[in-house]
């Protein structure tokens, strides 16, 4: 069974602070994703990542970096948080070479002070 | 403007009803999607659906890729079908890559 892990899943931060929200996946897949959910936005794409080395920017990059360090760690990286980056933060992997589909952690709640 | 319009945008049932979820695509798609979420939870593939028709029991997908729409019938729906159901396009023509969600469409089971 394809498993994404999030940490921390509940997250209580101040503005200004720095966030660093972290994705571990096992399924040895090339594309890791974050998106944010907020009501009436369904899932929003942030950065996404081809494999190690490499980031890319979402649909709404501002305000956050990403890193990839490995195969199975991608990072979203809040540098100054702000309180509309109270979200709930979604990491996802997949690899359109095997089945196409997408596999979701469980959901990291950010709340920024 | 959105990229993904779902409808409805909610839906309440009675057990036992077929329920009907629309999603359509403004721009070309290369596949799409269809996730489940329970409240307050994670998000679950139920289709991965290129094109035509695919049915897992009491669920059936169809998408046309040509016309931008796919469409999530649920048959006898039971009290545990609530939750909110999104369908998500692949933009890329190599897949699985700037996957784009709808707003998602929250159905209501009522015994």
């Amino acid at each position: 069974e394809a498993a994404v892990t999030q940490s921390p899943r509940n997250k209580v931060a101040v503005t200004g602070g720095k966030v660093t929200l972290s994705c571990n996946q096992t399924n040895n897949h090339n594309n890791m994703y974050w998106y944010r959910q907020d009501t009436g936005h369904g899932l929003r794409l942030i950065h996404y990542s081809y494999g190690a080395g490499s980031t890319e920017k979402g649909d709404i990059p501002d305000g956050y970096k990403a890193s990839r360090p490995s195969q199975e760690n991608f990072s979203l990286i809040l540098e100054l948080a702000t309180p509309s980056q109270t979200s709930v933060y979604f990491c996802a992997s997949g690899d359109h070479r095997v089945t196409g589909q997408l596999y979701f952690g469980e959901g990291s709640k950010l709340t920024v002070l | 403007g959105q990229q993904v319009q779902q409808s409805p945008t909610s839906l309440v049932l009675q057990e036992g009803e077929n329920a009907e979820l629309q999603c359509n695509f403004s721009t070309s798609l290369n596949s799409m999607q269809w996730f489940y979420q329970r409240p307050g939870g994670s998000l679950v593939s139920v289709f991965y659906n290129p094109s035509g028709t695919k049915q897992s029991g009491r669920l059936t997908s169809t998408t046309v890729i040509k016309e931008r729409r796919s469409s999530l019938h649920i048959s006898s729906s039971q009290i545990t079908d609530s939750g909110t159901y999104l369908c998500a396009m692949d933009r890329a023509n190599y897949g699985n890559e700037k996957i784009t969600f709808g707003a998602g469409t929250k159905l209501t089971i009522k015994p």
